[in-house]
């Protein structure tokens, strides 16, 4: 059965670096999200992607996040200057045009020391 | 603003008996959709079931069932015959979708099962 899929599975960084968490949506899929969930709390979206833009964004979400679709595969977010409040779980979620059910990757552990 | 409300920080229940874990949401909208997803301790999140609001019949997915009220905004889901494996954080998730299709989601129930 085909699944999102999400490296690396744990990231440690120092403050100010930049990461890349990298996801591969399922494969006929459209319609791309980011989520975080820090340690403990619930789940809050992030970007959703669409047509290679974004669609909505959240408060979270700011100058310091960026998303890409670099080819016809990948998904990428892109922390450009880490914060220690930037430690969470950051999951990947996609969907297709036919139905609003988005499959979760299995997350990325980031955490910022 | 749509919210989510999760008010059983924790519940458990014995192997093969049933539970059932609550869900309020509030909103304006009057299409949208519901879900329910799991969350074991690998952390992956998985989703369990969906809602449409349009729809009065409730959804099934073998032994999770939902009990949708949507005059009272509830959103309820039912385990029957609870397994070892259904000890997990289950999170109710609500999608508005009028002029998005992000996410809302409550603050979890953490449910475990006893032998």
């Amino acid at each position: 059965e085909p699944e999102v899929t999400q490296t690396p599975s744990h990231q440690v960084t120092q403050m100010g670096q930049e990461v890349i968490l990298r996801c591969v949506p399922i494969s006929n899929h459209l319609y791309f999200y980011w989520y975080r969930q820090i340690l403990g709390q619930k789940v809050e979206f992030l970007v959703s992607f669409y047509n290679n833009e974004i669609s909505e964004k959240s408060e979270i979400f700011d100058d310091q996040f960026s998303v890409e679709r670099p080819d016809g595969s990948n998904f990428t977010l892109k922390i450009r200057s880490t914060k220690l409040e930037d430690s969470a779980m950051y999951f990947c979620a996609s969907r297709d045009r036919n139905t609003y059910e988005q499959y979760f990757g299995p997350g990325t552990r980031l955490t910022v020391t | 603003a749509q919210t989510v409300t999760q008010s059983q920080p924790e519940m458990s229940v014995q192997e093969a008996e049933t539970v059932t874990l609550s869900c309020t949401y509030d909103t304006s909208e009057s299409n949208y959709y519901l879900f329910w997803y799991k969350q074991p301790p690998s952390r992956q999140m998985i989703l369990v079931i969906r809602q449409e609001a349009y729809k009065q019949q409730n959804a099934t997915e073998n032994r999770f069932s939902v009990n949708f009220q949507k005059a009272a905004k509830s959103f309820s889901l039912k385990i029957s015959d609870s397994q070892l494996g259904d000890t997990a954080m289950y999170f109710c998730a609500f999608m508005n979708l009028y002029n998005t299709d992000k996410l809302i989601f409550g603050t979890g129930t953490r449910l475990q099962v006893f032998p």
